[in-house]
């Protein structure tokens, strides 16, 4: 079984929905990460948890959500999707001692029409 | 913030030796991280390098230079399956990772 799962795997939603990407892991570790990534710009970070109560906005937090239910759920919403919201999203776990070394889920492929 | 450069694309044979720089302008660094993510699927980590000098592991290989802001990951022996994306990333000491936008290596037959 995969270490980092997320669902849904593909999804297509329209302007102005809300949807929320999953992501657990089993990995036990701390730390778990949302990146995006767009043709040409490489993975960009959402936000990130050190740990159940702690959550830190990234470089490109406007207009997402998350929540951190437990050590190995971290969840990714966007309030009212947009279409430039359209991309292919990351989730990532690390241990605390290692944050160099990321985890990462199969992704996660949005279209927001 | 960061900033970290590395050229878009590199085209090689089978069999050849690909070198894939990157700059960096970082506040606070810790280290540099290169990972490898095939088309369609996750990234994966490859290497660290947290001291100047290189590291080996098998075909790959890494450097970096802290006084330059510079490191580069070494390709050698290419196979067809080293066809993918690489992307260098910075740690610093805000305890993230800051990618660049990655060198699409092609390898041909």
């Amino acid at each position: 079984d995969a270490d980092v799962t997320q669902t849904p795997r593909n999804r297509i939603t329209k302007t102005g929905k809300r949807i929320m990407l999953e992501c657990s892991q089993t990995k036990g570790h701390d730390r778990m990460y949302w990146y995006r990534q767009d043709p040409g710009l490489g993975l960009r970070l959402i936000y990130y948890s050190f740990d159940v109560k702690d959550i830190n906005k990234g470089e490109i937090s406007d207009g997402y959500s998350v929540s951190r239910q437990a050590q190995a759920k971290f969840s990714l919403s966007l309030e009212s999707a947009i279409p430039n919201q359209t991309a292919l999203y990351f989730c990532a776990t690390s241990d605390s001692g290692a944050v160099e070394t990321q985890y990462f889920g199969p992704g996660t492929r949005l279209l927001v029409l | 913030g960061q900033s970290l450069e590395q050229p878009s694309e590199v085209t090689a044979v089978e069999g050849a030796i690909v070198q894939i720089n990157c700059t960096y302008q970082t506040s606070g660094f810790y280290g540099l991280s290169w990972y490898q993510q095939h088309d369609g699927g996750a990234p994966t980590f490859l290497s660290y390098n947290a001291l100047d000098g290189l590291e080996e592991t098998g075909r790959f290989s890494s450097f970096l230079s802290r006084s330059d802001s510079y490191g580069y990951l070494l390709l050698q022996e290419l196979q067809m399956k080293d066809s993918a994306s690489y992307f260098c990333a910075v740690t610093a000491n805000d305890y993230k990772l800051s990618f660049g936008a990655g060198t699409t290596v092609t390898v041909r037959a």
